[in-house]
Protein backbone atom coordinates (compact mmCIF):
# COMPACT_ATOMS: atom_id res chain seq x y z
CA UNK A 1 0.00 0.00 0.00
CA UNK A 2 1.14 3.92 -0.15
CA UNK A 3 2.63 4.84 2.49
CA UNK A 4 4.16 8.36 2.99
CA UNK A 5 5.50 10.13 0.40
CA UNK A 6 8.02 12.99 -0.10
CA UNK A 7 9.27 15.33 -2.79
CA UNK A 8 11.86 16.10 -4.00
CA UNK A 9 14.04 13.43 -2.66
CA UNK A 10 16.93 15.32 -2.70
CA UNK A 11 17.07 19.25 -3.52
CA UNK A 12 20.47 21.23 -3.72
CA UNK A 13 19.54 24.97 -3.75
CA UNK A 14 22.24 28.20 -3.03
CA UNK A 15 22.21 30.18 -0.48
CA UNK A 16 19.94 32.60 0.25
CA UNK A 17 16.62 31.26 -2.22
CA UNK A 18 13.66 29.41 -0.77
CA UNK A 19 12.79 26.10 -1.51
CA UNK A 20 9.50 24.02 -0.66
CA UNK A 21 9.47 20.73 0.38
CA UNK A 22 6.44 18.45 0.07
CA UNK A 23 4.85 15.63 2.31
CA UNK A 24 1.73 13.14 1.12
CA UNK A 25 0.77 11.38 4.33
CA UNK A 26 -0.75 8.20 4.59
CA UNK A 27 -4.73 8.91 3.31
CA UNK A 28 -6.70 9.08 6.46
CA UNK A 29 -3.87 9.83 9.13
CA UNK A 30 -4.80 13.00 11.24
CA UNK A 31 -1.38 13.20 12.32
CA UNK A 32 1.80 14.38 10.58
CA UNK A 33 5.04 15.40 11.64
CA UNK A 34 8.17 17.17 10.16
CA UNK A 35 11.47 16.66 11.69
CA UNK A 36 15.24 17.58 10.51
CA UNK A 37 18.15 15.19 10.86
CA UNK A 38 21.23 16.90 10.38
CA UNK A 39 24.49 15.20 9.64
CA UNK A 40 25.58 13.22 12.85
CA UNK A 41 22.49 14.38 14.47
CA UNK A 42 19.84 13.34 16.03
CA UNK A 43 15.81 13.80 14.71
CA UNK A 44 14.96 17.37 15.22
CA UNK A 45 11.24 18.16 15.87
CA UNK A 46 10.20 21.13 13.38
CA UNK A 47 6.28 21.02 13.69
CA UNK A 48 3.33 18.80 14.33
CA UNK A 49 -0.37 19.17 12.91
CA UNK A 50 -3.39 17.40 14.43
CA UNK A 51 -6.45 17.60 12.47
CA UNK A 52 -7.76 21.10 12.43
CA UNK A 53 -5.95 22.22 15.54
CA UNK A 54 -3.48 24.64 15.85
CA UNK A 55 -0.11 23.42 14.90
CA UNK A 56 2.48 22.91 17.48
CA UNK A 57 5.30 25.01 16.06
CA UNK A 58 7.46 24.97 18.94
CA UNK A 59 10.53 22.98 16.61
CA UNK A 60 10.87 25.65 13.99
CA UNK A 61 14.58 27.05 14.59
CA UNK A 62 13.79 30.75 13.04
CA UNK A 63 10.91 32.57 10.87
CA UNK A 64 12.70 31.33 8.34
CA UNK A 65 11.18 28.52 8.61
CA UNK A 66 7.19 27.83 7.97
CA UNK A 67 4.51 25.12 7.06
CA UNK A 68 0.81 24.23 5.87
CA UNK A 69 -1.05 21.38 5.31
CA UNK A 70 -4.10 21.94 3.29
CA UNK A 71 -7.17 20.35 3.58
CA UNK A 72 -5.77 18.28 6.43
CA UNK A 73 -3.85 16.41 3.78
CA UNK A 74 -0.41 17.48 1.94
CA UNK A 75 1.90 19.66 3.90
CA UNK A 76 4.34 21.94 2.84
CA UNK A 77 7.63 22.79 4.56
CA UNK A 78 9.05 26.42 3.16
CA UNK A 79 12.26 27.29 4.20
CA UNK A 80 13.05 30.81 3.13
CA UNK A 81 16.65 32.53 2.29
CA UNK A 82 18.28 29.35 3.34
CA UNK A 83 21.46 28.92 4.83
CA UNK A 84 24.10 26.40 4.39
CA UNK A 85 23.14 25.12 8.53
CA UNK A 86 19.84 24.46 6.79
CA UNK A 87 21.57 21.23 4.71
CA UNK A 88 20.08 18.31 6.59
CA UNK A 89 17.32 15.06 5.43
CA UNK A 90 13.63 16.80 6.25
CA UNK A 91 11.62 13.49 7.29
CA UNK A 92 7.96 13.67 7.10
CA UNK A 93 5.54 11.31 9.53
CA UNK A 94 1.59 10.41 9.86
CA UNK A 95 0.10 8.40 12.08
CA UNK A 96 -3.46 7.83 12.15
CA UNK A 97 -4.42 9.26 15.53
CA UNK A 98 -2.07 11.26 17.47
CA UNK A 99 -3.73 11.04 20.60
CA UNK A 100 -3.93 7.12 21.00
CA UNK A 101 -1.45 5.42 18.68
CA UNK A 102 1.85 6.92 18.16
CA UNK A 103 3.44 4.14 15.59
CA UNK A 104 4.50 6.72 13.15
CA UNK A 105 5.01 6.10 9.74
CA UNK A 106 7.95 8.14 8.29
CA UNK A 107 8.49 9.53 4.66
CA UNK A 108 12.50 8.46 2.82
CA UNK A 109 13.28 11.90 3.27
CA UNK A 110 13.99 15.10 1.98
CA UNK A 111 17.84 15.76 1.41
CA UNK A 112 18.54 18.92 1.07
CA UNK A 113 22.13 21.24 -0.09
CA UNK A 114 22.39 24.21 0.64
CA UNK A 115 25.34 25.42 -1.35
CA UNK B 1 11.02 18.21 30.26
CA UNK B 2 12.09 15.44 28.56
CA UNK B 3 15.67 13.99 27.06
CA UNK B 4 16.71 11.16 25.58
CA UNK B 5 20.28 9.82 25.65
CA UNK B 6 21.59 7.06 23.83
CA UNK B 7 24.67 6.39 25.93
CA UNK B 8 26.72 4.91 22.58
CA UNK B 9 26.76 6.45 19.23
CA UNK B 10 28.24 3.22 17.82
CA UNK B 11 28.12 -0.12 18.05
CA UNK B 12 29.93 -3.12 16.70
CA UNK B 13 29.24 -6.49 17.32
CA UNK B 14 30.11 -10.06 15.41
CA UNK B 15 26.96 -11.42 13.51
CA UNK B 16 25.10 -13.93 16.00
CA UNK B 17 26.59 -12.12 19.01
CA UNK B 18 24.11 -10.70 21.27
CA UNK B 19 23.21 -6.62 20.35
CA UNK B 20 22.69 -4.33 23.49
CA UNK B 21 21.72 -0.55 22.59
CA UNK B 22 21.79 1.78 25.91
CA UNK B 23 18.81 4.38 26.74
CA UNK B 24 18.15 6.70 29.40
CA UNK B 25 15.58 8.88 29.69
CA UNK B 26 14.21 11.40 31.60
CA UNK B 27 10.63 13.05 31.83
CA UNK B 28 8.90 14.40 34.61
CA UNK B 29 5.45 11.99 33.03
CA UNK B 30 5.24 8.51 32.99
CA UNK B 31 6.77 7.90 29.04
CA UNK B 32 5.89 6.11 26.84
CA UNK B 33 9.13 4.87 25.13
CA UNK B 34 9.54 3.51 21.40
CA UNK B 35 12.69 2.19 19.71
CA UNK B 36 13.13 3.42 15.99
CA UNK B 37 15.45 1.97 13.30
CA UNK B 38 16.63 3.50 10.01
CA UNK B 39 18.09 1.28 7.30
CA UNK B 40 20.23 3.14 4.60
CA UNK B 41 18.31 5.15 2.24
CA UNK B 42 15.04 3.94 3.76
CA UNK B 43 12.65 5.88 6.02
CA UNK B 44 12.28 5.23 10.00
CA UNK B 45 10.54 2.20 11.37
CA UNK B 46 9.59 1.50 14.15
CA UNK B 47 10.78 -1.77 16.29
CA UNK B 48 8.96 -1.68 19.54
CA UNK B 49 6.64 0.70 22.23
CA UNK B 50 6.29 0.52 26.17
CA UNK B 51 3.12 1.98 26.81
CA UNK B 52 2.74 0.92 31.00
CA UNK B 53 1.59 -2.15 29.85
CA UNK B 54 4.53 -4.91 30.49
CA UNK B 55 7.84 -3.99 31.06
CA UNK B 56 9.71 -6.34 28.33
CA UNK B 57 8.86 -5.80 25.66
CA UNK B 58 8.94 -7.51 22.14
CA UNK B 59 9.23 -5.75 18.84
CA UNK B 60 10.09 -7.00 15.52
CA UNK B 61 12.88 -8.87 13.93
CA UNK B 62 13.33 -10.59 17.24
CA UNK B 63 14.75 -7.49 19.35
CA UNK B 64 12.76 -6.41 22.58
CA UNK B 65 13.60 -3.51 25.26
CA UNK B 66 13.13 -3.80 28.91
CA UNK B 67 11.74 -0.77 30.62
CA UNK B 68 13.40 -0.23 34.31
CA UNK B 69 11.76 2.70 36.17
CA UNK B 70 14.58 2.63 39.04
CA UNK B 71 17.38 3.20 36.34
CA UNK B 72 15.53 5.31 33.69
CA UNK B 73 16.57 2.88 31.20
CA UNK B 74 14.79 1.25 28.12
CA UNK B 75 17.59 -0.74 26.68
CA UNK B 76 17.28 -2.39 23.46
CA UNK B 77 18.41 -6.08 22.86
CA UNK B 78 18.59 -9.37 20.48
CA UNK B 79 19.78 -13.01 21.52
CA UNK B 80 21.66 -13.00 18.06
CA UNK B 81 22.81 -10.45 15.37
CA UNK B 82 21.87 -10.75 11.94
CA UNK B 83 24.18 -8.75 9.12
CA UNK B 84 20.53 -7.38 8.25
CA UNK B 85 20.41 -5.83 11.92
CA UNK B 86 22.83 -2.94 10.52
CA UNK B 87 21.58 0.31 10.74
CA UNK B 88 21.18 3.30 12.92
CA UNK B 89 18.51 2.93 16.03
CA UNK B 90 16.66 5.69 17.66
CA UNK B 91 15.20 5.62 21.02
CA UNK B 92 12.30 7.97 21.38
CA UNK B 93 10.58 9.51 24.77
CA UNK B 94 6.87 10.78 24.49
CA UNK B 95 5.72 13.60 26.43
CA UNK B 96 3.13 12.42 28.68
CA UNK B 97 -0.38 13.12 27.16
CA UNK B 98 1.31 15.38 24.32
CA UNK B 99 1.87 13.95 21.04
CA UNK B 100 5.22 15.70 20.72
CA UNK B 101 8.20 13.27 20.43
CA UNK B 102 11.79 13.59 21.74
CA UNK B 103 14.65 11.36 19.49
CA UNK B 104 17.62 10.46 21.30
CA UNK B 105 20.90 10.97 18.47
CA UNK B 106 20.95 7.06 17.47
CA UNK B 107 23.45 4.17 17.36
CA UNK B 108 24.62 2.74 14.45
CA UNK B 109 25.04 -1.01 14.76
CA UNK B 110 27.57 -2.52 12.77
CA UNK B 111 27.56 -5.87 12.39
CA UNK B 112 30.72 -7.75 11.52
CA UNK B 113 30.86 -11.25 9.36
Amino acid sequence: GAGVSQSPSNKVTEKGKDVELRCDPISGHTALYWYRQSLGQGLEFLIYFQGNSAPDKSGLPSDRFSAERTGGSVSTLTIQRTQQEDSAVYLCASSPDGATNEKLFFGSGTQLSVL
Amino acid sequence: AQSVTQLDSHVSVSEGTPVLLRCNYSSSYSPSLFWYVQHPNKGLQLLLKYTSAATLVKGINGFEAEFKKSETSFHLTKPSAHMSDAAEYFCVVRRGSARQLTFGSGTQLTVLP
